[in-house]
């Protein structure tokens, strides 16, 4: 049972404009949103987060918005750069039990010129 | 300054042979995470070790999946009797305490191939 979604397996932006994207989940209990960005033949880099008692949260070109009653989420970025394409992961715990993320299967964004 | 190492980068095994797979968490960090990636799939979740606590094993697939952290420090995943399913990148990761907003910071993984 998968309790974290990303129903896209890819996303294509063209350079400069926004990449949006999503990840659903089905534990009400989650409480703790992250996203993980990867590249090829390195571990997951942390991007950034968001507490259940927040709906959105901006870093920079980063930003992550969450929909508790649609248990949804979003990652937007913007301008997108070429540099920005990897495959991006969202990830979910529970913190009241454990610390252990629970991982979408990944979106690969590619941004062309 | 030292990220999560892990060790060996690739291992290929024959079907039924044991492997050992090592990771070097960032020093000062007390939590300590094994993943995996298989092909086309997620991060999968397989154990977690916080300071002196009994870990949580709630993920390992099988009772041929077994982990260790000597000194609170390195730890060593093993595999018994591997098979071909067993094939996937494996992943550490640790972060500075466990709860809270804490990042875990992963390795560039092992990669496992059991022919």
């Amino acid at each position: 049972d998968q309790q974290v979604k990303q129903n896209s397996p890819s996303l294509s932006v063209q350079e400069g404009r926004i990449s949006i994207l999503n990840c659903d989940y089905t534990n009400s209990m989650f409480d703790y949103f992250l996203w993980y960005k990867k590249y090829p033949a390195e571990g997951p880099t942390f991007l950034i987060s968001i507490s259940s008692i927040k709906d959105k949260n901006e870093d920079g070109r980063f930003t992550v918005f969450l929909n508790k009653s649609a248990k949804h989420l979003s990652l937007h970025i913007v301008p997108s750069q070429p540099g920005d394409s990897a495959v991006y992961f969202c990830a979910a715990s529970d913190r009241h039990v454990t610390d252990k993320l629970i991982f979408g299967t990944g979106t690969r964004l590619q941004v062309f010129p | 300054g030292a990220g999560v190492s892990q060790s060996p980068s690739n291992k290929v095994t024959e079907k039924g042979k044991d492997v050992e797979l090592r990771c070097d968490p960032i020093s000062g960090h007390t939590a300590l995470y094994w993943y995996r990636q298989s092909l086309g799939q997620g991060l999968e979740f397989l154990i977690y070790f916080q300071g002196n606590s009994a870990p949580d094993k709630s993920g390992l697939p099988s009772d041929r999946f077994s982990a260790e952290r000597t000194g609170g420090s390195v730890s060593t995943l093993t595999i018994q009797r591997t098979q071909q399913e067993d094939s996937a990148v494996y992943l550490c990761a640790s972060s500075f305490l466990a709860g809270g907003d804490n990042e875990q910071f992963f390795g560039p993984g092992t990669r496992l191939t059991v022919l």
